[in-house]
C-alpha cells in the first residue's frame, strides 16, 4: 500500500463511451499526477497538478481532460478514446511542488484501461 | 532529444549479484531515481542520487557518475521476490522526471 488508490483497477470500454477514472491520495501531498505505461515503453507524463493548479500539460490529445477538485482527489475523463489509448494508466503523487528536486513519487496501482 | 537508456530484460540466479545499468542524456540534470515495479503493481521508490558516489540501502546499492551519465542499481543476495521490473528515471532542468523504459529482472532458482 503506497497511500495511493485508483479506481477502476480494469475498465473496457467501446470508442464512443465515456469514462472517467479516480484517484486518491491519503498522503497529504500538494502535487499529483497522471502517466500512460505502455508495454515496454517509458512512463509517459501525461498531467501535473500542484496545489489543484495545472502545472504541466505534455501535448495530451484532448479526449483526456483531467479535474483535480482538491489536493486529494485526480480525475482522468476519457471520452471517444482510440484503441491506441489502451495502456495502464498511473497516478501518483509527491510532497512538494514538482520544482523541488529529490521528491519522490508514490504511485497508484493503476488502471488498465482497453479501448475496444 | 532526451534518453534513457536500461537494458530491457536481464536474468541472474537466486543468491547473487546483478548490476542494472542506466545511462541518460537530458537537458540538465536534478538527480536521478531508481524505482521498481513488480508485474500488475505501482511502481515503488527505491533511490534517489543527485550527487557522485554509492548509496547503499540493504541489499540494493545506486551508484551516480554525471560526468559519464551513467547510473547503476545494484542488488545483492537475490531473492524469488526480486523478480520485477526496474524503472530508471531523471529529473531534467525542469524537474521533469524522464523514464526509462525499464529493465525486467528474472531470477532463477
Amino acid at each position: 500500500e503506497t497511500g495511493v488508490t485508483q479506481t477502476p483497477r480494469h475498465l473496457v470500454m467501446g470508442m464512443t463511451n465515456k469514462k472517467s477514472l479516480k484517484c486518491e491520495q491519503h498522503l497529504g501531498h500538494n502535487a499529483m499526477y497522471w502517466y500512460k505505461q505502455s508495454a515496454k515503453k517509458p512512463l509517459e507524463l501525461m498531467f501535473v497538478y500542484s496545489l489543484e493548479e495545472r502545472v504541466e500539460n505534455n501535448s495530451v490529445p484532448s479526449r483526456f481532460s483531467p479535474e483535480c477538485p482538491n489536493s486529494s482527489h485526480l480525475f482522468l475523463h476519457l471520452h471517444t478514446l482510440q484503441p491506441e489509448d489502451s495502456a495502464l494508466y498511473l497516478c501518483a503523487s509527491s510532497q512538494g511542488s514538482p520544482g523541488q528536486g529529490g521528491n519522490e513519487q508514490f504511485f497508484g496501482p493503476g488502471t488498465r484501461l482497453t479501448v475496444l | 532529444g532526451q534518453n534513457i537508456d536500461q537494458p530491457t530484460e536481464m536474468t541472474a540466479t537466486e543468491g547473487a549479484i546483478v548490476q542494472i545499468n542506466c545511462t541518460y542524456q537530458t537537458s540538465g540534470f536534478n538527480g536521478l531515481f531508481w524505482y521498481q515495479q513488480h508485474a500488475g503493481e505501482a511502481p515503488t521508490f527505491l533511490s534517489y542520487n543527485v550527487l557522485d558516489g554509492l548509496e547503499e540501502k540493504g541489499r540494493f546499492s545506486s551508484f551516480l557518475s554525471r560526468s559519464k551519465g551513467y547510473s547503476y542499481l545494484l542488488l545483492k543476495e537475490l531473492q524469488m521476490k526480486d523478480s520485477a521490473s526496474y524503472l530508471c528515471a531523471v529529473m531534467d532542468s525542469n524537474y521533469q522526471l524522464i523514464w526509462g523504459a525499464g529493465t525486467k529482472l528474472i531470477i532463477k532458482p
